[in-house]
């Protein structure tokens, strides 16, 4: 069965702060990997998405992605956060055949503090 | 505008009562999907449906019933069975290509028991 595990939980920055969230998944075959974002109040909006190719891939409003899969991570970066990327980030994997719903995270709560 | 579209935003029920969930996309995706979100726990596959007339148990299918009689109709009944419906439900569509599995969400419709 696959899983995700996202390990930080709530993560509180300061704006211009470098950002890094880890994002681990558990996969038998060819995974397809994404972070969405819910914003306060909003619905659920894809930032990347990662399915071949080159495994650093770049998402909306600054943020990007890098695919290691010796380490089954994907973890999102971002270099300089701003106030309005206080959000729930959610990590989520699905594969090629099978199953092809999205199994995602626990989440993480990032704060950015003006 | 293309999307997808769930109702009511927010639902009061008794305990005991079953309540029916809507949920329409104008996407002319094929599967269709709903989640549960409560604080923490990330997002968690109740039921999904990758064609008209056929569905799938997810991970937490239990308490809950669904039907795909049109391929723009996806609706989730939580029945009196559900040993804690109050939650944060999401639906979502996507096509069936291989590579284009993206998810696209609703705005959630929020179920209180009382």
């Amino acid at each position: 069965a696959q899983s995700v595990s996202q390990h930080n939980h709530h993560v509180i920055l300061s704006e211009a702060a470098s950002l890094e969230l880890g994002c681990n998944y558990s996969y038998g075959g060819t995974v397809n990997l994404f972070w969405y974002v819910q914003y306060p109040g909003q619905h659920l909006q894809l930032l990347l998405k990662y399915f071949s190719g080159d495994p650093l891939v770049k998402g909306i409003k600054g943020f990007e992605a890098e695919f290691i899969k010796s380490k089954f991570s994907f973890n999102l970066r971002k270099p300089s956060v701003q106030w309005s990327d206080t959000a729930e980030y959610f990590c989520a994997v699905n594969g090629n055949t099978g199953r092809r719903a999205l199994t995602f995270g626990s989440g993480t709560r990032l704060q950015v503090q003006p | 505008d293309g999307g997808i579209t769930q109702s009511p935003k927010y639902l009061f029920r008794k305990e005991g009562q079953n309540v029916t969930l809507s949920c329409e996309q104008n996407l002319n995706h094929d599967a269709m999907y709903w989640y549960r979100q409560d604080p923490g726990q990330g997002l968690r596959l109740i039921y999904y449906s990758q064609i008209v007339n056929d569905f799938q148990k997810g991970d937490i299918a239990e308490g809950y019933s669904v039907s795909r009689e049109k391929k723009e109709s996806f609706p989730l009944t939580v029945t009196s069975a559900q040993k804690n419906p109050t939650a944060f439900y999401l639906c979502a569509s996507s096509s069936t290509g291989q590579q284009n599995t993206e998810a696209f969400f609703g705005q959630g419709t929020r179920l209180t028991v009382v």
